[in-house]
């Protein structure tokens, strides 16, 4: 079945540091890719998303690429700041099952002053 | 334009007892999915609702069940509470998920504690 992985956290940054976060997955067909953002207390939202190979998703400083033979979508921030600290979650939908999202574990940022 | 609303966002149960949550569409959208938030499990999907049909559903036992009414607001059930279903429930609308490029809405979900 479909599946995501990505990678373990938490991850401890400075500000202004590079983040990526990779994440690859697992699908048939042709999934649609996402990242969404959890803050504290907070439901998801929406981060990025690409919908086919090679199209880059961005957002906020953000960044992914839809890699599709390396089946991996890493989302990027070239200079990292405070207010980024939250979880994030790397995600896919398939057309067979479009309304139903899988979403990876989750990898916890905190970013230091 | 108000966001998914869900209610209440805090409640204890005991073992055994049932429970209902709440959740309210961003308006206009017409589909409702619920997740199971867990440190261990991470997000599970439930269920989702479209035109108040049940149109896909995770793997959860029976005692998860869910409804969605005429005005796309929807409930879900848990009877029989476990210790296990203690857990961060969130709902998600999206205009009608069935294209999979439509993104979800989150609410800031239900913390459901079980004694």
């Amino acid at each position: 079945g479909n599946s995501v992985t990505q990678m373990e956290g938490p991850v401890t940054l400075s500000e202004e540091a590079f983040l990526t976060i990779n994440c690859t997955y697992t699908a048939t067909g042709y999934p649609s890719l996402f990242w969404y953002v959890q803050y504290p207390g907070e439901g998801l939202q929406l981060l990025l998303k690409a919908t086919k190979a090679d199209d880059k998703g961005s957002n906020k400083g953000f960044e992914a690429t839809y890699r599709k033979e390396t089946t991996s979508f890493h989302l990027e921030k070239g200079s990292v700041q405070v207010s980024d600290s939250a979880v994030y979650f790397c995600a896919l939908s398939s057309y067979s099952s479009a309304s139903k999202i899988i979403f990876g574990s989750g990898t916890r940022l905190s970013i230091r002053p | 334009k108000a966001g998914v609303t869900q209610t209440p966002r805090y409640l204890i149960k005991t073992r055994g007892q049932q429970v209902t949550l709440s959740c309210s569409p961003i308006s206009g959208h017409r589909s409702v999915s619920w997740y199971q938030q867990t440190p261990g499990q991470g997000l599970q999907f439930l269920f989702e609702y479209f035109s108040e049909t049940q149109r896909n559903k995770g793997n959860f036992p029976g005692r998860f069940s869910g409804r969605q009414f005429s005005n796309s607001r929807s409930e879900m059930n848990v009877s029989t509470l476990e210790l296990g279903d203690s857990a961060l429930y969130l709902c998600a609308s999206s205009l009608d998920g069935s294209s999979y490029n439509s993104p979800l809405h989150f609410g800031n979900g239900t913390r459901l504690t079980v004694t």
